[in-house]
């Protein structure tokens, strides 16, 4: 069974630039959720999407958006980069995303700003 | 609102010897509660997870942790360490119908040889 799978693994954009990350969950998983981890933060939650509706948000700015398509893919935007948003994010899917499942990660998309 | 806190950022063991990771976790209703492991360049990996049944839960590699709501804690153990488990666990936290889980700051594991 394929797992989560995350594209690309390594992006370098510059500041103002916008950026679209991809994520595929493991077959059967609707829930998807995303995560940004930094050195310093750690892992904050970014959003929880499932059957193409966003459940659940975190504390981020609106520069940082998701969507999920109606084969549970999902695809996080951030607009604008800035130097901050240099961090590896993270994607982890469940089968409905009940909070007694545990979450399956992908390996992230690290991402880097100029 | 929940949260979670790891007592230690780093936490140094000798092969062979016991690891301890402690986690203590903050929720007002009943939290599931569980242990990641995240090996470089990689995602994260469950190690067990405690969702109300016994409150000591067996995960993999030899590692458990035991719920104790009395000191809202659940610790991670292992009686002995091997070098492959130097790594960084993360204890995280999520409640019925929140669709969310709290990940502690992570504990990064060293074991000397």
């Amino acid at each position: 069974k394929a797992g989560v799978t995350q594209t690309p693994r390594y992006l370098i954009k510059t500041r103002g630039q916008q950026v679209t990350l991809s994520c595929s969950p493991i077959s059967g998983h609707r829930s998807v959720s995303w995560y940004q981890q930094t050195p310093g933060q750690g892992l904050q939650f970014l959003f929880e999407y499932f059957s193409e509706t966003q459940r659940n948000k975190g504390n981020f700015p609106g520069r940082f958006s998701g969507r999920q398509f109606s084969n549970s893919r999902s695809e996080m935007n951030v607009s604008t980069l800035e130097l901050g948003d240099s961090a590896l994010y993270l994607c982890a899917s469940s089968r409905t995303g009940d909070s007694n499942q545990p979450q399956h990660f992908g390996d992230g998309t690290r991402l880097s700003i100029l | 609102a929940q949260s979670v806190t790891q007592l230690g950022s780093h936490v140094s063991v000798s092969e062979g010897a016991l690891v301890l990771l402690r986690c203590n976790y903050s929720s007002s209703v009943p939290p599931y509660l569980f242990w990641y492991v995240q090996y470089p360049n990689q995602g994260l990996q469950l190690l067990l997870k405690y969702t109300s049944a016994a409150t000591l839960v067996k995960g993999i590699n030899g590692f458990e942790a035991e719920f104790k709501k009395s000191e809202t804690s659940f610790h991670l153990t292992k009686p002995s360490a091997h070098m492959s488990d130097a790594a960084e666990y993360f204890c995280a936290v999520s409640v019925a119908g929140g669709f969310k889980t709290i990940f502690g700051a992570g504990t990064r594991l060293f074991v000397k040889a």
